[in-house]
């Protein structure tokens, strides 16, 4: 019951942005936007999350569009070390604590 | 900072045989904790989560059962394995916002 959708694979050259969009029409109004990737064999590791305004981090930025219904998560410089599946989440609130339902991802590979 | 610890990194078990796989936390108290299975090439399945000890929900029907003995400690377990049990098991844990920390999970194969 993922409430997010991402095209299933993208390409980006080595040293050029990687720009990687999610589709959340359905989000409510307190639902967070988060983004983690998974490195082949790996276990998850968190990227960036966001609420209305655009964020930026260390390793990414990411961009929420004012009618919170899509996002984009941007990766200034991609490296080859950047290649991984980038799954974007809107954390679902449940009476009972929170939880965090991941879809399919998208496939990022980074080429030289 | 939190930090999960999650054992074995790899496990081969015959169908019909049990299974207990444990995670650790460190660096938080009272986290919510979860289980997750990610088949080859495919997503991560939410499989359980546990808001305090002794709480487990359960998120899709299986063979599969979590006990939360201690506030840090969070153990998935079978009574007898299933060939399609076998994935790559992980575990994750977050002391608030849900910015998970994830273990380095156990692959599992039921053969």
């Amino acid at each position: 019951d993922a409430k997010t959708t991402q095209p299933t694979s993208m390409d980006c050259a080595e040293g050029r942005a990687a720009n990687l969009p999610c589709n959340h029409s359905t989000i409510s109004g307190n639902e967070y936007v988060y983004w983690y990737r998974q490195i082949h064999s790996q276990g998850p590791q968190y990227i960036i999350h966001g609420l209305k305004n655009n964020e930026t981090n260390e390793m990414a930025s990411l961009i929420i569009t004012e009618d919170r219904k899509s996002s984009t998560l941007i990766l200034p410089h991609a490296t080859l070390r950047d290649t991984a599946v980038y799954y974007c989440i809107v954390r679902q609130f449940m009476e009972y604590g929170n939880k965090l339902v991941f879809g399919a991802g998208t496939i990022l590979r980074v080429k030289s | 900072s939190q930090t999960i610890h999650q054992w074995p990194a790899t496990l081969v078990q015959p169908v019909g045989s049990p299974l207990s796989l444990e995670c650790t936390v460190e660096g938080t108290s009272n986290p919510n904790l979860y289980w997750y299975r990610q088949a080859a090439g495919r997503g991560l399945q939410l499989l359980f989560y546990s808001v305090g000890i002794g709480q487990i929900s359960s998120e899709v029907p299986q063979n599969l059962s979590a006990s939360r003995p201690q506030d840090r400690q969070f153990i998935l377990s079978s009574k007898k394995l299933l060939l399609s049990d076998s994935g790559f098991y992980l575990c994750a844990g977050s002391g608030g916002y849900e910015k998970l920390f994830f273990g380095s999970g156990t692959q599992l194969s039921v053969l």
